[in-house]
């Protein structure tokens, strides 16, 4: 199947520090990315939608400025987390679709904010 | 809006029992359904998925058939192995609404020798 390769795979940062997550889908171009959150032991909670070339969609709740995604290419997207702080931490996954694709996963981001 | 319930876990179960993990859904339209693996420390992966009613979806022994009457996708293997041990999670996406996946809340399944 296709490949969505997500970095880093774990990151530690300092609170008040950003952190810059990156999803490339390697063997097809992905016309829309997706941008998940997911809590220990709980399900993945969709953050935000961005399609190539234009302004990502956030989900209700979710704050634009702190979480902010680029997807500048059909091959990559990224989220930057602005200012983190401890209750940042959590578990980011992204996804990638293409034109005719279903949805494909990256390995997502273990992401501790101390 | 829609949603998927999935049954809570954890699921303990010995090596080649019967696994079964309901899911049922409600939806606007009429979605496709998923079931996504996670293994530990790792991304989901696609399971098997079925896109109308009455289709099967299976992979790796697992099979699930979209009942619309029951707005159900049942996830079972008929003789689990301790590698099957995971969390998996039921999802539904409509295609008019850009393909973002509803996800249930998971269901962790152990299997002990």
């Amino acid at each position: 199947g296709a490949v969505v390769s997500q970095h880093p795979s774990w990151v530690i940062c300092k609170s008040g520090t950003s952190v810059k997550i990156e999803c490339r889908s390697l063997d097809f171009q992905a016309t829309t990315m997706f941008w998940y959150r997911q809590f220990p032991k709980q399900s993945l909670m969709l953050m935000a939608t961005s399609n190539e070339g234009s302004k990502a969609t956030y989900e209700q709740g979710v704050e634009k400025d702190k979480f902010l995604i680029n997807h500048a290419s059909l091959t990559l997207s990224t989220l930057t987390v602005t200012s983190a702080h401890p209750e940042d931490s959590s578990f980011y996954i992204c996804s990638s679709r293409g034109s005719n694709t279903e949805a494909f996963f990256g390995q997502g981001t273990r992401l501790t904010v101390v | 809006g829609d949603s998927v319930t999935q049954m809570e876990g954890p699921v303990t179960l010995s090596e080649e029992a019967f696994l079964t993990i309901n899911c049922t859904y409600t939806a606007t339209g009429y979605p496709s359904l998923f079931w996504y693996v996670q293994y530990p420390g790792e991304g989901l992966q696609l399971l098997l998925k079925a896109t109308k009613a009455d289709d099967k979806g299976s992979n790796k022994g697992f099979e699930a058939t979209y009942r619309k009457e029951t707005t159900s996708f049942h996830l079972e293997k008929g003789s689990v192995q301790v590698s099957d041990s995971a969390v998996y999670f039921c999802a539904l996406a409509l295609w008019g609404g850009g393909n973002k996946l509803t996800f249930g809340t998971g269901t962790q399944l152990k299997v002990e020798l």
